[in-house]
């Protein structure tokens, strides 16, 4: 059964800095793996498709990569801003690439002006 | 587009009666999913339609809960009677085919009372 973790599960920086945010999954037979941006009292925006083929994926300040073998994905923002605060949520497909996506918890981020 | 549009909004309830939470996906897209999120479950999918057909609906917790897609643009999720425990965000989504990115509504929050 594919189980997602995100870690940490919060997290608080001063604006500018650069952060990553990891994601691992159990089940490395995985056919894509997508971070998503939710705000309070919101519905979640995709952020990065990153398929199994490929190792990562840019836009613009994030850049999120994939390692399938060893079950990981990172997120990293650079020059963090007060904007990006949110909660930050990875998910990959259930068995057999059904559709059906399995959420990690979320981190949420805290960036201090 | 508009994106993945639901209502109502925001529901509250008294315990007992019915509730119907619709959805209109994002024209073309032919893959529709129903996710409940909740503070101490996180996202979890209830029901994932593909080309209108109802694919994997193992997340739907009990027989009160049903879903239905009668058209490529318009879905709706029922609960009779509904309960206390019931209580959370439910997210319609949408995306082109199993595998793309996945859009998500803003969100139906319901309190039962």
């Amino acid at each position: 059964k594919q189980e997602v973790t995100q870690i940490p599960a919060a997290l608080s920086v001063p604006e500018g800095e650069n952060l990553v945010l990891n994601c691992s999954f159990t089940d490395s037979a995985i056919y894509n793996l997508q971070w998503f941006r939710q705000d309070p009292g919101k519905g979640l925006t995709s952020l990065l498709l990153i398929q199994s083929s490929q190792r990562e994926q840019t836009s613009g300040r994030l850049n999120a990569s994939l390692d399938k073998s060893s079950g990981r994905s990172t997120l990293y923002i650079a020059a963090s801003q007060p904007g990006d605060s949110a909660t930050y949520l990875c998910a990959v497909p259930g068995s057999s690439n059904t559709g059906k996506l399995i959420f990690g918890q979320g981190t949420t981020l805290q960036v201090k002006p | 587009d508009a994106g993945v549009i639901q209502s109502p909004r925001h529901e509250v309830t008294e315990m007992g009666q019915e509730v119907t939470l619709r959805c209109k996906p994002i024209s073309g897209h032919n893959s529709l999913f129903w996710y409940r999120q909740t503070m101490m479950r996180g996202l979890e999918l209830l029901i994932y339609f593909n080309n209108n057909v109802p694919i994997d609906d193992s997340g739907m917790p009990e027989d009160r809960f049903s879903a239905k897609m009668p058209n490529a643009s318009f879905s709706t999720l029922k609960i009779q009677p509904s309960e206390p425990r019931d209580s959370a965000v439910y997210f319609c989504a949408s995306s082109r085919d199993r595998g793309n990115t996945i859009y998500f509504g803003e969100g139906s929050w319901l309190t039962v009372v």
